[in-house]
C-alpha cells in the first residue's frame, strides 16, 4: 500500500515564524501535491511537482513556497506565517501517469497560527 | 477551465435507507472523477472513480457512482446508509492533460440511527 506521512498532525506557531510542512511518499512516484482544506471551501491546490527540483503553482500559491531535493519528499514552507494561513494541510502524491490515477493522501497537518 | 459542484453542503438520511450524494463537473473532454472521503481529523480516503467504460462503478465499503455524460455527473450512492458512513465526502475531476484533481467543497453526510 501506498503510504503518505506528513511530519506533524498538529502544529501552533506564531505570527512570523517560518514554518516547514514536510511529506513523504514511499511508493517513488513522480509527483507531489501540498493542499489546503478549510470549511466550505474544499481543498485547494497550493503548489506541485513533477520531477526532483520541479514546481509548479497551483491556485493559491501566495504566502507559501516549496521544495523538492529527494524525490519522496515534498516541503511547503510559509515564509512568514500569517494568521490567514491557519488551516489544514494535506498532501498527496502519484505515479507519473495520472490520468487514471487517484491520488495518495496523508494523514493532514492541523496548523494554528497565533 | 475545470470545475466540480456538490450543490449540498450537507445530507441527512436515517440508517438503512438509501443515500445519494451529487456531484456535477465541468471538464474539456473526457473527465477523470473521483469520490473521496474524510474522517474527522484524518486525511482523504479514495472510494472509488471513474475512468471509461460502465457508467456505474463500484467501490469500496459499498459505495458506488453513476457517471452520466449527458448530465455531466457523477452522484455517489449506497442502497443502504450505515452511521459509520457519517464523514465529508468529496468528488474530484481531471481532464486528460491534467496532472493535479480539482476538487468539490465537500458534502457532509449524516447518518442518524
Amino acid at each position: 500500500d501506498v503510504k503518505v506521512t506528513q511530519s506533524s498532525r498538529y502544529l501552533v506557531k506564531r505570527t512570523g515564524e517560518k514554518v516547514f510542512l514536510e511529506c513523504v511518499q514511499d511508493m517513488d512516484h513522480e509527483n507531489m501535491f501540498w493542499y489546503r482544506q478549510d470549511p466550505g471551501l474544499g481543498l485547494r491546490l497550493i503548489y506541485f511537482s513533477y520531477d526532483v527540483k520541479m514546481k509548479e503553482k497551483g491556485d493559491i500559491p501566495e504566502g507559501y513556497s516549496v521544495s523538492r531535493e529527494k524525490k519522496e519528499r515534498f516541503s511547503l514552507i510559509l515564509e512568514s506565517a500569517s494568521t490567514n494561513q491557519t488551516s489544514m494541510y494535506l498532501c498527496a502524491s502519484t505515479p507519473a501517469q495520472t490520468t487514471g490515477s487517484e491520488q495518495y493522501f496523508g494523514p493532514g497537518t492541523r496548523l494554528t497560527v497565533t | 477551465a475545470q470545475s466540480v459542484a456538490q450543490p449540498e453542503d450537507q445530507v441527512n438520511v436515517a440508517e438503512g435507507n438509501p443515500l445519494t450524494v451529487k456531484c456535477t463537473y465541468s471538464v474539456s473532454g473526457n473527465p477523470y472523477l473521483f469520490w473521496y472521503v474524510q474522517y474527522p481529523n484524518r486525511g482523504l480516503q479514495f472510494l472509488l472513480k471513474y475512468i471509461t467504460g460502465d457508467n456505474l462503478v463500484k467501490g469500496s465499503y459499498g459505495f458506488e457512482a453513476e457517471f452520466n455524460k449527458s448530465q455531466t455527473s457523477f452522484h455517489l450512492k449506497k442502497p443502504s446508509a450505515l452511521v459509520s458512513d457519517s464523514a465529508l465526502y468529496f468528488c474530484a475531476v481531471r481532464d486528460q492533460a491534467g496532472t493535479a484533481l480539482i476538487f468539490g467543497k465537500g458534502t457532509t453526510l449524516s447518518v442518524s440511527s
